[in-house]
C-alpha cells in the first residue's frame, strides 16, 4: 500500500509568490490535514478536508488555503509569501474514525528568499 | 481548549540507558493519546497510541506509554534505548467526542543517543 505522498519535497521562492503544495493520501484514507512545522513554533494545525469539506481550519491567515478533490488529493496554496512561511509542510491522511491516528507524508520544505 | 506539554526539548542519553521522555495534556474532556515519532528528514510516524482499555499500550520496538488519568500524563519510556531510536519525539491529543477535531501536538522532545 503506497504511503502519503507529497510534491514537490523542496522548493523555493521569493517574497510575494505564490506556492501550491499538493498531497496524495493512501488509498481509502478520506481525510487529509496539513501542518506547518517550524523549529520555533513546531506542528501547528492548519485545516483538515474531509469528503472535500473542510471541517476544521487552524489560526493562520487567509493567505492560507486548501482544497481537496473528489479522489481525495489535497492541495494548499499559500498567497503572498513572506519569509516566516518558510517552514516544513506536512500532509497527513487518515480514514477519519478515530481522531489524530493520522499517516504523514515527508513534508515539502518551503524555504522564502 | 486541549494542550500538551512536553517537559524536556532535548533528553541526551547513552546507548542501552533506560529513557523516559515526559508528556502532559489539559483537556475538559476525555481524550485520544498519541506519540509519533519524527526520524531525520522525514515525516512523523504513529509510534503508540491510547484509545480506550489498558493504560499501558507497548509499541513495536519496544517503547511503552502509560495513561495517567490523574495526573493528566502519558509520559514514554524505553527500558534500553539503541542508537536507532535517535529521533524527534511529539507527544499528541485529540478529542474523544469529535470526529471533526483538531490533534494537538506537543513541541517535541528530540531524543539523542550517545554511544
Amino acid at each position: 500500500k503506497a504511503g502519503v505522498t507529497q510534491t514537490p519535497r523542496y522548493l523555493i521562492k521569493t517574497r510575494g509568490q505564490q506556492v501550491t503544495l499538493s498531497c496524495s493520501p493512501i488509498s481509502g484514507h478520506r481525510s487529509v490535514s496539513w501542518y506547518q512545522q517550524t523549529p520555533g513554533q513546531g506542528l501547528q494545525f492548519l485545516f483538515e478536508y474531509f469528503s472535500e469539506t473542510q471541517r476544521n481550519k487552524g489560526n493562520f491567515p487567509g493567505r492560507f488555503s486548501g482544497r481537496q478533490f473528489s479522489n481525495s488529493r489535497s492541495e494548499m496554496n499559500v498567497s503572498t509569501l513572506e519569509l516566516g512561511d518558510s517552514a516544513l509542510y506536512l500532509c497527513a491522511s487518515s480514514l477519519g474514525a478515530v481522531p489524530g491516528e493520522l499517516f504523514f507524508g515527508e513534508g515539502s520544505r518551503l524555504t522564502v528568499l | 481548549a486541549q494542550s500538551v506539554t512536553q517537559l524536556d526539548s532535548q533528553v541526551p542519553v547513552f546507548e542501552e540507558a533506560p529513557v523516559e521522555l515526559r508528556c502532559n495534556y489539559s483537556s475538559s474532556v476525555s481524550v485520544y493519546l498519541f506519540w509519533y515519532v519524527q526520524y531525520p528528514n522525514q515525516g512523523l510516524q504513529l509510534l503508540l497510541k491510547y484509545l480506550s482499555g489498558s493504560t499501558l499500550v507497548e509499541s513495536i520496538n519496544g517503547f511503552e506509554a502509560e495513561f495517567n488519568k490523574s495526573q493528566t500524563s502519558f509520559h514514554l519510556r524505553k527500558p534500553s534505548v539503541h542508537i536507532s531510536d535517535t529521533a524527534e519525539y511529539f507527544c499528541a491529543v485529540s478529542d474523544r467526542g469529535s470526529s471533526a477535531s483538531k490533534i494537538i501536538f506537543g513541541s517535541g522532545t528530540r531524543l539523542s543517543i550517545r554511544p
